[in-house]
């Protein structure tokens, strides 16, 4: 059965430092992956995605993520973190076939201090 | 904005009552999704509804149900609530049945009490 993992539950950084969210997953063909975030009491947000091609994927807000089959991982990284990115980030792999559904990672929260 | 509209943002009701949570797919989009976020589980596939059909079931109770309209609008109908079927509710579209990016709604934020 496909499932994420995202081990870590509550990472704190210092404004203008870096950051890397790690996610990995377990699928047993070639994975849709996806990283979305969420801000307190909002929706989920589409940070980046990865289908096919360069495994190295950039998305909105500064966010890239890259997709290592070897490792089963799909880690996050921005360089210089805002204090507008603290939030609470998913990750996501879809279930594939002929269902479209994602299974969600439990959510790596992120604080920044100032 | 996703493009995807639930209604209601905020419900309150009592345990025993039944609700209908409402969703407005994205233009053009023929999937949609519900999810349910609460504490403990997290975020949690419910059901996926492709242009009228259902196509993929995942941890929904037997007090939970769903249908897509001709219109493609969705909704999920929860009924003899318990407290703790407290939860964000998600709805969510795509453009095809598979393989294609989610988009989310808001959410509907549902208090059991």
């Amino acid at each position: 059965a496909q499932s994420v993992t995202q081990p870590d539950i509550h990472i704190t950084v210092s404004e203008g430092a870096s950051l890397e969210l790690r996610c990995n997953y377990s699928y047993g063909a070639t994975p849709y992956l996806f990283w979305y975030v969420q801000s307190p009491g909002q929706g989920l947000q589409l940070l980046l995605k990865y289908f096919s091609g360069d495994t190295l994927v950039q998305g909105i807000k500064g966010f890239e993520a890259e997709f290592k089959r070897s490792q089963s991982s799909f880690n996050l990284r921005k360089p210089s973190v805002h204090w507008s990115d603290a939030a609470e980030y998913f990750c996501a792999v879809g279930a594939g076939g002929s269902q479209g559904n994602l299974i969600f990672g439990k959510g790596t929260k992120l604080s920044v201090k100032p | 904005d996703s493009g995807v509209t639930q209604t209601p943002k905020h419900l309150i009701t009592a345990t025993g009552q039944r609700v209908t949570l409402r969703c407005s797919p994205r233009s053009g989009d023929l999937s949609v999704y519900w999810y349910q976020q609460s504490l403990d589980q997290g975020l949690q596939f419910l059901i996926q509804y492709y242009n009228g059909e259902e196509r993929a079931k995942g941890n929904i109770l037997e007090r939970f149900s769903a249908q897509q309209f001709p219109d493609l609008h969705s909704e999920l109908n929860l009924s003899s609530l318990e407290l703790g079927d407290s939860a964000l509710y998600f709805c969510a579209s795509s453009v095809g049945l598979s393989g294609n990016t989610i988009y989310f709604g808001e959410g509907s934020w549902l208090t059991v009490v």
